[in-house]
């Protein structure tokens, strides 16, 4: 069974600086790599998959990248809105999320 | 537009089973290569996959909570459902229905939520 970690497990930003998040699997998952964003009382929201295709609808702000056992999750610059928990997903495994904070 | 929608009792007592409800609408719970698949949260943690079933009626289950576990299809209603037996207070959570796109070259994503239900086990 793959287990998904991510780091850090919490990143204190402010509007306008770059986020970097990083998932990391304990064997090759290819590029079978997703991203979420959730917020308070919402529903988790796709932003990537396979590793670096953006879902319909999410700003160009944020890019994936990686393959095999790392991967990154980058906001290159970020909006209030953007401050909210961020999981990586492999099929039937959630990593334990990275939270974006002030 | 797809949406999904979650449905059931929001309390359930321990030892009984949880059942719930995800109603499919704005697309067809038929449509090749989307499975569909529960997802739980228990309140300030992080996500789990339960399982997931595809219009076949074929499933797979978290090996965790394999033993407890029943997913099934209504194509004729478009929704999915969801059991889970024995049930305890480490089950309380908010309960996920999602649409899970998984291609032959490609991995898993799931595209489509439900805005989630929160059920409470009481002793």
């Amino acid at each position: 069974e793959i287990v998904l970690t991510q780091s850090p497990a919490t990143l204190s930003l402010s509007p306008g600086e770059r986020a970097t998040l990083s998932c990391r699997a304990s064997q090759s998952v290819r590029n079978y790599l997703a991203w979420y964003q959730q917020k308070p009382g919402q529903a988790p929201r796709l932003l990537i998959y396979d590793a670096s295709n953006r879902a319909t609808g999410i700003p160009a702000r944020f890019s994936g990248s990686g393959s095999g056992t790392d991967f990154t999750l980058t906001i290159s610059s970020l909006e209030a809105e953007d401050f909210a928990i961020y999981y990586c997903q492999e099929r039937n495994t959630f990593g334990p999320g990275t939270k974006v904070d002030f | 537009q797809v949406q999904l929608r979650e449905s059931g009792p929001g309390l359930v007592k321990s030892s009984e089973t949880l059942s719930l409800t995800c109603t499919v609408s704005g697309g067809s719970v038929t449509r090749g290569s989307y499975y569909w698949s529960w997802i739980r949260q228990p309140p300030g943690k992080g996500l789990e996959w339960i399982g997931y079933v595809y219009n076949s009626g074929s499933t797979k289950y978290n090996p965790s909570l394999k033993s407890r576990v029943t997913i099934s299809i209504d194509t004729s209603r478009n929704q999915f459902s969801l059991k889970l037996n024995s049930v305890t207070a480490a089950d309380t959570a908010l309960y996920y229905c999602a649409r899970d796109f998984r291609g032959g070259d490609s991995g898993s994503y799931l595209d489509y939520w439900g805005q989630g239900t929160l059920v409470t086990v009481a002793s």
